[in-house]
Order: structure tokens, then sequence, then C-alpha cells
């Protein structure tokens, strides 16, 4: 089992609609964990860190599960500018971060 | 601010010819990363620095690959010979230490092997 498994993608879905993506990680022992948001043949760059909370930013929403071990993104009203690849990452302190393969986004007009 | 920059951006060789990747991370950033992306993969983690110290390279294939940042600012990470299944992206990203702050990653070096 790989240590971050993602939704395998790719998300077609309407300007306008809500669109969920999940993530499950399979060290107890993470301690941070983050969505990235790469543009295709761009660099990965961070679209928001994920708290025990849950938080929000704008369109963005995102939770998390320790006990499940989950990680959600959920984005409203989908622009035509979400459209990317989104990375889950997790990490553990004096470790490394792991990355996710990615689920890929397309919105369409 | 200058963000993380990498050279060259495209890299063409021949198989088992050698070849360079060069990065200067964000000032002040003492973690650096290398990874490798393969199409429609993330990133995988070749070698960590803390400063000039590699605190993490169980990932490199040390058989062909080698890295080194010397006085703890820039990096070049090398492969020689470099085989077809080495064709990918090259990244290279910096953080602030402490664990767990948010990484900069630089444009990549997208490599081609013939």
């Amino acid at each position: 089992r790989k240590e971050v498994e993602q939704d395998p993608g790719p998300f077609n879905v309407p300007e306008g609609a809500t669109v969920a993506f999940n993530c499950t990680y399979s060290n107890s022992a993470s301690q941070s964990f983050f969505w990235y948001r790469q543009d295709c043949r761009k660099e990965p760059k961070l679209l928001m860190s994920v708290y025990s909370s849950g938080n929000e930013d704008g369109r963005f929403t995102a939770q998390l599960n320790r006990a499940s071990q989950y990680i959600s993104l959920l984005i409203r009203d989908s622009k035509l500018s979400d459209s990317a690849t989104y990375l889950c990452v997790v990490n553990t302190y004096g470790q490394n971060f792991v990355f996710g393969p990615g689920t890929r986004l397309s919105v369409l007009p | 601010e200058a963000g993380v920059v990498q050279s060259p951006r495209y890299k063409i060789i021949e198989k088992k010819q050698p070849v360079a990747f060069w990065c200067n991370p964000i000032s002040g950033h003492n973690t650096l990363y290398w990874y490798l992306q393969n199409l429609g993969q993330g990133p995988e983690l070749l070698i960590r620095y803390e400063n000039e110290e590699a605190v993490d390279d169980s990932q490199l294939p040390k058989d062909r690959f080698s890295a080194e940042r010397l006085k703890g600012v820039d990096s070049t990470l090398k492969i020689q010979p470099a085989e077809l299944g080495d064709s990918a992206v090259y990244l290279c990203a910096s953080s602030a230490s402490g664990g767990g702050n948010e990484q900069f990653f630089g444009p990549g070096t997208r490599l081609t092997v013939l």
C-alpha cells in the first residue's frame, strides 16, 4: 500500500459545480498535512495547510480526520482557473514530505 | 523576493552521458530537497539537506546519482551515466528549518534521455 493515496481522477466538472477530493495516508504518526496545486508543466504550489479543526479559504475547504487517516478538499463554485492537479501531502516532523499521486481536475465551460 | 532558481530548464542527452542540475534555494532556507517527478505522478524525494548535511538520501540511486551542497546554499544533482528511465522532471524545493514548513519549488528541469 502506498503511503499517501488519492482519488485516481480525472474529474471533469462544469463551471459552478462543487467537487471533493479524498486522500488517505498510512503513517499514523503523520503530523502536518497540505494540499498543493500543480498546473500543467509547472511546479507544485501550496494551496492550503490542513488543520485538525478543518479550515476554509474562500471557496476551498479542507478537512482532516486523524482517526480514519483521511484528508479531504472541497471546492465550491468551480472556476475554469481551478483546472489543475491537486496533490495531497503528508509530513511527519523531522522526516520527509510524502506526496500523493495527485488528482487532476478539469473545469469545463 | 526571488524564488527557487533551477537550471537548466530543459536538457536532452543521449543515454550513458552525464548530466548535472543546479539549484539555488530561497535565501535563508536551510532545508533543500531534490525530487523526481514522472508524468502523472507526485514528486518523489531523492535527497533532503539540512544546511550542508544530507539527512536523508535513502531514495537516491547512489550507483549513478550524486548530490552536493557544499556551502549549505546552492546544490547540484548529478547523474552519471544517464539511462532512458531517468527521463523525468527534477524538482528542487526549499523550506525554512523546523519541520512541516511550506516547501517552495523551483520550476524544475525536464530531462529527456534518448
